[in-house]
């Protein structure tokens, strides 16, 4: 079965680079999430997307931005990156009738 | 964490023993999901029980919940080695567009063999 696709694996980004980080939801799956989760901690929801539209807003800095596209897939934009920012960086896509959501593999983003 | 704690935050037991794990959380939900993590690895759906339901079983696992005292319990029955990993509840509200999915804080399980 298709399963939730995350893209780079891992990125390495200089202080105040930006980074893009991509989700590919499942097929037929109309709620998209983003978190961030650090070492040891647990995952923070920064935002996610219902049926294209933003629909929720959690912790995510005003340098951070994303969008999902007519395709369902999801783009998380990250600006003038922090060493804070070192994160793991998970997307997880649901269908909103039966509310189980399924987690990409994440993206490991270092910030040096 | 962004919804409540888990208990115990680590948990050791041999191989063959049953581990629990519990989770409280704040705010009213529809249903209450547990994920299991491997290192640095992505989190693994296992069970999803919904606020009507008091009980739930899925293999080697149980689950409860009870919305009067915002708890939900995770017993693993059996353990193996291969069962060591971060164990997440994550509560989920309905809204009107899209859900709310939100974590408690974990609790690390070893399994010794």
């Amino acid at each position: 079965a298709a399963g939730v696709i995350q893209s780079p694996r891992h990125l390495i980004k200089e202080k105040r680079e930006t980074a893009t980080l991509k989700c590919y939801p499942i097929p037929r799956h109309d709620t998209v999430y983003w978190y961030q989760q650090g070492p040891g901690q647990d995952p923070q929801f920064l935002i996610s997307f219902y049926e294209k539209m933003q629909s929720d807003k959690g912790s995510i800095p005003d340098r951070f931005s994303a969008q999902q596209f007519s395709d369902y897939h999801s783009e998380l934009n990250m600006s003038s990156l922090e060493l804070g920012d070192s994160a793991l960086y998970f997307c997880a896509s649901s269908d909103g009738v039966r509310a189980e959501a399924f987690f990409g593999q994440g993206t490991r983003l270092t910030v040096v | 964490s962004q919804q409540g704690e888990e208990d115990p935050q680590a948990l050791s037991i041999q191989e063959g023993e049953n581990a629990t794990m519990n989770c409280s959380y704040k705010t009213s939900i529809n249903n209450l999901q547990w994920y299991r993590q491997n290192s640095g690895r992505g989190l693994v759906h296992l069970i999803l029980i919904r606020s009507n339901e008091r009980e739930k079983h899925s293999g080697r696992l149980r689950v409860t919940l009870d919305t009067s005292k915002k708890s939900s319990s995770l017993l693993i029955t059996a353990s193996r080695a291969a069962d060591t990993a971060s164990y997440f509840c994550a509560t989920v509200r309905y809204m009107e567009y899209g859900n709310k999915l939100v974590f408690g804080a974990g609790t690390i399980l070893r399994v010794k063999s």
